[in-house]
C-alpha cells in the first residue's frame, strides 16, 4: 500500500504552460507539505498545511498555488512555468502531533520546462 | 550563514567501513533531529530520530546530538553497498515550525 503518493511522476512542459501535480496520503496524518529540490539536491519547503488549512508558506513566486480539498490531498498547481521551476517537487505527510515532526515523502515528481 | 551547514560529499568507503556523517546548526531553538536516507530518483525516507541531546542506536545505525556544539551526526556501522545513498541530515524547533533540511552528503560504499 502506498502511504504517499504523487502524480504524475514526470512532467516535462514548455515554459509558460501551466500544470497540476497531486498528492494523496492514506495515514491518517494532519499535515502534508510540497518541498522542491533542486538539481544539487538542497530540501526546501514551500507550503504546508494542516487540516487543510495554510500554515506554512515560503517565499514562493505566486504563480505556485496549493490546494488542498480534504487532509489526505494536496495538491500544486503551477501557472505560467519558467525554466527555473525545473525541478523534482516532493509531498510528505506528518502526524504534526506536537511530540515529532517526522515527515514521510512521496516517490517526487521531477518537472522539466522546456 | 545557512541554518544547517552539510559536507556534499561524496564520501566513499569500502564494505565494512565505519562510516561518520555530521551536522551543524546555527539555530539553537532546534530541538528535533532527525536523519533521512534517499536512493537515486526516490523520496527521502526517515532513518533516525532523536530529541534534544544525546544518542540513539538503531541496529548498524547511531545518531548523536550534541546541543552545546550545535552537531549532530549520524554513524553507520558494518557499512554495506545498500548503504549507498544521499543522507539529508534535518531538524526542527517542534510544533508547527518548518523543518530545515542540510544539503545532504552522498554515500557510497565499495563492495
Amino acid at each position: 500500500d502506498t502511504a504517499v503518493s504523487q502524480t504524475p511522476k514526470y512532467l516535462v512542459t514548455q515554459m509558460g504552460n501551466d500544470k497540476s501535480i497531486k498528492c494523496e496520503q492514506n495515514l491518517g496524518h494532519d499535515t502534508m507539505y510540497w518541498y522542491k529540490q533542486d538539481s544539487k539536491k538542497f530540501l526546501k519547503i514551500m507550503f504546508s498545511y494542516n487540516n487543510k488549512e495554510l500554515i506554512i508558506n515560503e517565499t514562493v513566486p505566486n504563480r505556485f498555488s496549493p490546494k488542498s480539498p480534504d487532509k489526505a490531498h494536496l495538491n500544486l498547481h503551477i501557472n505560467s512555468l519558467e525554466l527555473g521551476d525545473s525541478a523534482v517537487y516532493f509531498c510528505a505527510s506528518s502526524f504534526q502531533n506536537g511530540l515529532t515532526d517526522t515527515q514521510y515523502f512521496g516517490p517526487g515528481t521531477r518537472l522539466t520546462v522546456l | 550563514q545557512k541554518e544547517v551547514e552539510q559536507d556534499p560529499g561524496p564520501l566513499s568507503v569500502p564494505e565494512g567501513a565505519i562510516v561518520s556523517l555530521n551536522c551543524t546548526y546555527s539555530n539553537s531553538a532546534f530541538q528535533y533531529f532527525m536523519w533521512y536516507r534517499q536512493y537515486s530518483r526516490k523520496g527521502p525516507e526517515l532513518l533516525m530520530y532523536t530529541y534534544s541531546s544525546g544518542n540513539k542506536e538503531d541496529g548498524r545505525f547511531t545518531a548523536q546530538v550534541d546541543k552545546s556544539s550545535k552537531y549532530i551526526s549520524l554513524f553507520i556501522r558494518d557499512s554495506q553497498p545498500s548503504d549507498s545513498a544521499t543522507y539529508l541530515c534535518a531538524m526542527s524547533s517542534g510544533g508547527y515550525q518548518k523543518v530545515t533540511f542540510g544539503t545532504g552528503t552522498k554515500l557510497q560504499v565499495i563492495p
